[in-house]
C-alpha cells in the first residue's frame, strides 16, 4: 500500500515567519511531488510540483525534495494570515496518492 | 475559461435513494477521477478515467458506478445511497496519464448528505 504521510497540525506560524511543512512517502519509484493548498469548505489547488531533488522556488513558496530520504517540504515564506489552509502533499507514480493533509494557522 | 464543473453543489439523499454527479472539464484533458474526503480521512480516490473510452476501480469503488461519457464528462452514479456515503465529493482532470506528471485541476466540489 504506496502511503504519503504528513502531520496533521494544526502547525501555527507567526506572521511574516517561514512556515515549514514536511511530508514522507513510501514509494521510492515515485516521479512527480506536488502541494496543494485547500481552504475551509474549498476544493484542493495546486501551488506548486516539483520532479528532481533540490529545491525549487516560486514566489513565497520553496518545494524541496530528497529522494533518497523518501521526502518532501514546503516551505512559506514571509507568511501571511492569507496563508492559514490545509496543505497536501501528493506524490505520483502511476496515480496521485494525498497525504491527508496538514493545517497551518498563521497568527497575525 | 469555467476548468472543472461539478453539480450539483449541495444534495440530500434520503437512504436508497439514487443519484448521478455530474463533472465536466473544459481543458481538453484526457484523464478524469473521483474523489471523497471525509474528515480525517483525506482525499480518496473512487474511480479514474485514464482516457475516454476507460473507467477502472481505485481504492473506494464499493457502491458506486462511473460513466466516461466522452473527454469532456465523466459522472458518478450511486444507485442506493447509504449513510456511509454521506461526503465531499472531488471530480478532478489532468492532463496525461503517464510521465511526468500533470497535477490535477478539481472542480469546485459536491456536498452529499444521506439520511
Amino acid at each position: 500500500q504506496k502511503e504519503v504521510e504528513q502531520n496533521s497540525g494544526p502547525l501555527s506560524v507567526p506572521e511574516g515567519a517561514i512556515a515549514s511543512l514536511n511530508c514522507t512517502y513510501s514509494d521510492r519509484g515515485s516521479q512527480s511531488f506536488f502541494w496543494y493548498r485547500q481552504y475551509s469548505g474549498k476544493s484542493p489547488e495546486l501551488i506548486m510540483f516539483i520532479y528532481s531533488n533540490g529545491d525549487k522556488e516560486d514566489g513565497r513558496f520553496t518545494a524541496q525534495l530528497n529522494k533518497a530520504s523518501q521526502y518532501v517540504s514546503l516551505l512559506i515564506r514571509d507568511s501571511q494570515p492569507s496563508d492559514s489552509a490545509t496543505y497536501l502533499c501528493a506524490v505520483r507514480d502511476d496515480k496521485i496518492i494525498f497525504g491527508k493533509g496538514t493545517r497551518l494557522h498563521i497568527l497575525p | 475559461n469555467a476548468g472543472v464543473t461539478q453539480n450539483p453543489k449541495f444534495q440530500v439523499l434520503k437512504t436508497g435513494q439514487s443519484m448521478t454527479l455530474q463533472c465536466a472539464q473544459d481543458m481538453n484533458h484526457n484523464s478524469m477521477y473521483w474523489y471523497r474526503q471525509d474528515p480525517g480521512m483525506g482525499l480518496r480516490l473512487i474511480y479514474y478515467s485514464a482516457s475516454e473510452g476507460t473507467t477502472d476501480k481505485g481504492e473506494v469503488p464499493n457502491g458506486y458506478n462511473v460513466s466516461r461519457l466522452n473527454k469532456r464528462e465523466f459522472s458518478l452514479r450511486l444507485e442506493s445511497a447509504a449513510p456511509s456515503q454521506t461526503s465531499v465529493y472531488f471530480c478532478a482532470s489532468s492532463e496525461a496519464w503517464e510521465g511526468h506528471g500533470y497535477g490535477y485541476t478539481f472542480g469546485s466540489g459536491t456536498r452529499l448528505t444521506v439520511v
